[in-house]
């Protein structure tokens, strides 16, 4: 079973409220990822978790945290949010190694206002 | 940085013709080479991929080939179908330790019967 699955599909949030966006695979993969996708622009990497050990992106530092409690759950923290924040947020997980498959979730479409 | 340019879209096709979806890398490194493709409602998914340089991905009848020197991977196929409407994403990974991709914008196709 090659599942991510994200929760919500939606969330609408309002500017200084804090967001919690959430991730679960069942593969058992060492590491998983979070991804950013706004219109007309590549997604993006936020952060990482290899096992216990977050790696954030230099660029996305400050505004980004996450937990991964057990091995298949992650999640995406924004603790004020604000309008650049609306976009896509794409989990996936995969196995450590150059050159192995991540496996991507359906999404959360986040719009804040 | 690395870096990865793709055809921009969208790219309107009717079935039976031939498709081709540029694609461009940029790294100082040794990448492995990844061909994603996103449905509607879904989050991107593998395709194919190429981890060696001069050699041939292939999937669904879909295909590219990892060219190192002129550093491209570019995606073809013959004869496209409506069920390849989609966004294809191109996109390299080269980190040693653990496996954040990088993407080109995508390219959305869409193929009327």
């Amino acid at each position: 079973d090659t599942t991510v699955k994200q929760n919500p599909r939606y969330k609408l949030a309002r500017v200084g409220k804090p967001v919690n966006l959430i991730c679960s695979q069942t593969m058992n993969h060492d590491t998983m990822y979070w991804y950013q996708k706004k219109p007309n622009q590549a997604p993006k990497l936020l952060l990482f978790y290899y096992d216990k050990i977050l790696n954030r992106e230099a660029d996305t530092f400050e505004k980004f945290q996450s937990s991964r409690p057990n091995n298949s759950f992650c999640s995406l923290y924004i603790g004020s949010a604000g309008l650049e924040y609306s976009a896509m947020y794409l989990c996936a997980s995969s196995l450590l190694g150059r050159g192995n498959t991540l496996y991507f979730g359906a999404g959360t479409r986040l719009s804040v206002l | 940085g690395d870096s990865v340019t793709q055809t921009e879209g969208p790219v309107t096709l009717s079935e039976g013709t031939s498709l081709t979806v540029n694609c461009s890398y940029e790294t100082k490194q040794y990448p492995t080479l990844f061909w994603y493709v996103q449905y509607p409602g879904e989050g991107p998914q593998l395709l194919f991929k190429v981890p060696k340089a001069n050699e041939k991905g292939s999937n669904r009848g879909f295909e590219a080939t990892y060219n190192k020197e002129a550093t491209s991977f570019h995606l073809q196929k013959a004869s496209v179908q409506e069920s390849d409407s989609a966004v294809y994403y191109c996109a390299l990974s080269v980190r040693s330790y653990a496996q954040g991709l990088t993407f080109g914008l995508g390219t959305r196709v869409s193929v009327f019967p």
